[in-house]
């Protein structure tokens, strides 16, 4: 069965300062990897998804995410923040075999001034 | 519709009452998901339907929770004999239900708080 490991329960960044959220994920075979951002008061949203192909992907809101089968991570990357992307960062994991999507417990992204 | 759009937004009950909470996914979307959000913690697998089946009901918690989708559309997730541990906003997904990269999109949750 597939896992997500976000191992930074919290992350405080400086607006304009880059950033990089870690995701490690078990899963037996290449997994369909995801991120995804909640604001408060708002729902789930996509940013951004591996499928196969090409490891560095990128995604809405100027992140980016890079696959690395070795290290069986998909860190969430964006060069400059904003203060509005301050927000709850979920890495997901669907297996090959199925449609089931597990989230990891998630990232709270806080931006200071 | 537009959205998936669930319902209702927060729902108040007693210990040991019945609970039922509804979710209308996306039309067309063939694969529906229940999932469970407890405070400061990520979405938890309940349930997954392909049409109106239940294709993986592996994060049910016990036999007091039921989710059925008569007509593969919307779906109901029932909860019997409510405890306080049943507290949590309770999301609901739904994806076009294609093999590979099954992107979920989410309605904006029911609360639920037994006291």
């Amino acid at each position: 069965a597939q896992s997500v490991t976000q191992p930074d329960i919290h992350i405080t960044v400086s607006e304009g300062a880059s950033l990089e959220l870690r995701c490690n994920y078990s899963y037996g075979a290449t997994p369909y990897l995801f991120w995804y951002v909640q604001s408060p008061g708002q729902g789930l949203q996509l940013l951004l998804k591996y499928f196969s192909g090409d490891t560095l992907v990128q995604g809405i809101k100027g992140f980016e995410a890079e696959f690395k089968r070795s290290q069986s991570s998909f860190n969430l990357r964006k060069p400059s923040v904003h203060w509005s992307d301050a927000a709850e960062y979920f890495c997901a994991v669907e297996g090959t075999g199925g449609f089931k999507t597990i989230f990891g417990a998630g990232t709270r992204l806080f931006v200071k001034a | 519709g537009a959205g998936v759009s669930q319902t209702p937004s927060n729902k108040v009950t007693e210990k040991g009452k019945y609970v039922e909470l509804r979710c209308d996914p996306i039309s067309g979307h063939t694969a529906l998901y229940w999932y469970r959000q407890s405070l400061g913690q990520g979405p938890e697998f309940l349930i997954y339907f392909q049409g109106t089946g239940a294709a993986d009901d592996s994060g049910l918690p016990n036999d007091r929770f039921f989710a059925v989708r008569p007509e593969g559309s919307v779906s109901t997730l029932k909860i019997q004999r409510t405890e306080r541990g049943d507290s949590a906003v309770y999301l609901c997904a739904s994806s076009e239900g294609t093999a590979g990269a099954n992107v979920l999109t989410f309605g904006a949750g029911s609360r639920l708080t037994v006291l």
